[in-house]
């Protein structure tokens, strides 16, 4: 099956920086979303992009589909960006989500 | 977007009992997903809950421990049989809508 790779694992940030979260997949997609997972648990829809730019407040994400990867721009980070951010693929038209493993984000004050 | 609400949020139970896990959507939904994330992990899917017909179980999961019910377009549940410790995780059910996938705010359950 679909491979989904994320890095890094971890990120440590203090607040204002700016980051990137990189998503990698072993085969052909036809969706491709990041979620962020925030301290209470609850999962957010941040972008549905299977390939192209989005950008949503500071939030941007890019997928190169032919080349198989997706990156998660956070700029200007805040606290409240803290949490676990999960890429997630759609190999065929059924709506399962195969999940990688997530990079987990820390924004210190 | 879709809005989910699962019952109950949380819950302690004892090894060898089930717990019955609810999920409802403010919109009538095709698709209606259940999965599991153990602790300090990703999540996993366990199963596709189809409305009208048996749930299709992904592989390791098994309706026997596992089993489902879809009985309207805006309504499933889950049921954790037979509990052991390593059942505690927290349980998401989740709908696809719009071509983006939104998640309930989980289940944690405990199992002692």
């Amino acid at each position: 099956g679909i491979q989904v790779e994320q890095s890094p694992p971890d990120l440590i940030l203090q607040e204002g920086a700016n980051s990137t979260l990189r998503c990698n997949f072993s085969d052909s997609v036809n969706n491709l979303q990041w979620f962020h997972q925030n301290p209470w648990g609850q999962l957010i829809n941040l972008f549905y992009i299977p390939s192209g730019t989005k950008q949503n407040g500071r939030l941007s994400a890019t997928t190169v589909a032919t080349e198989r990867y997706s990156l998660l721009y956070i700029s200007s980070s805040q606290t409240t960006d803290s949490g676990v951010y999960f890429c997630a693929v759609e190999a065929s038209n059924t709506g399962k989500l195969i999940f990688g493993q997530g990079t987990t984000l820390q924004v210190k004050p | 977007s879709a809005v989910i609400s699962q019952k109950p949020s949380r819950d302690i139970c004892q090894r060898g009992t089930s717990l019955t896990i609810q999920c409802q959507v403010d919109s009538q939904v095709t698709m209606m997903f259940w999965y599991r994330q153990q602790p300090g992990q990703s999540l996993t899917l366990i199963a596709t809950a189809n409305q009208g017909s048996e749930a299709t179980y992904e592989s390791g999961f098994v309706i026997d421990k596992f089993p489902i019910s879809r009985p309207n377009l805006t309504f499933s549940t889950l049921t954790v049989s037979n509990m052991s410790p390593e059942d505690s995780s927290i349980y998401l059910c989740s709908v696809l809508h719009g071509g983006r996938q939104y998640f309930g705010p989980g289940t944690r359950l405990t199992v002692t």
